[in-house]
């Protein structure tokens, strides 16, 4: 098993640019979650999804979108970069609620630059 | 608000020398604890689950122990190996069915040889 595996690993934007983000599990988990990591901030929350074509907003959800097209895939788009941007990117997945497991697996994280 | 905070921000041991770091958690309900580690460049590795009050778990040189109020992660005769970030996140029993975790800064543990 892979686990969750996140593409590219890294990237550097000008302001104004696009790109998308690709997080593939393979766990088969209903959960997924997309979080940025900046230093003394800790983790941060963006956008997250409890199934195939549901998504839902998280703590900072704002200059992201989404989508959950199937279930092992959670993609995250920045529609136009902005240096506030440049930030650590992880994906994580779990089980539902009510699973006797409810931990949280993270992938490699994807390192985003934004000139 | 649920709120998680680590102390000390920054820790350095010699090889051997053991110690604990602690997690201050605030949360409407606690549905579960959890203890990270993460090493420079990489994901959060899951190390434990603590679920109530008097929990504890081990794995190896670490021990997680939970209250109502906070958690510690003991290291026992710590190896450079352990040199890492732990982090520590809460899950609000009254969150809803998204398993959202709400995580500390971590603490950043230097073991030396």
């Amino acid at each position: 098993n892979a686990g969750v595996t996140q593409t590219p690993k890294f990237r550097v934007l000008k302001t104004g640019q696009s790109m998308t983000l690709l997080c593939a599990q393979d766990m088969n988990h209903e959960y997924m979650y997309w979080y940025r990591q900046d230093p003394g901030m800790g983790l941060r929350l963006i956008h997250y999804s409890v199934g195939e074509g549901t998504t839902a907003k998280g703590e900072v959800p704002d200059g992201y979108n989404v989508s959950r097209l199937k279930k092992q895939n959670f993609l995250l788009g920045l529609e136009s970069a902005a240096p506030s941007q440049t930030s650590v990117y992880f994906c994580a997945s779990s089980y539902a609620s009510g699973s006797s497991y409810n931990e949280q697996f993270f992938g490699p994280g994807t390192r985003l630059t934004v000139l | 608000e649920d709120q998680v905070t680590q102390s000390p921000e920054a820790l350095r041991l010699q090889e051997g020398e053991s110690s604990s770091l602690n997690c201050s958690y605030t949360v409407s309900g606690l549905r579960g604890l959890f203890w990270y580690r993460q090493d420079p460049g990489k994901g959060p590795e899951f190390l434990f689950t603590l679920y109530s009050a008097g929990e504890e778990k081990e794995k190896e040189r670490l021990k997680a122990t939970l209250t109502k109020k906070e958690s510690f992660l003991h290291i026992t005769a710590p190896k450079p190996e352990d040199s890492a970030t732990y982090l520590c996140a809460v899950q609000d029993r009254y969150g809803g069915a998204t398993n959202k975790l709400i995580f500390g800064t971590g603490t950043l543990l230097a073991v030396q040889p």
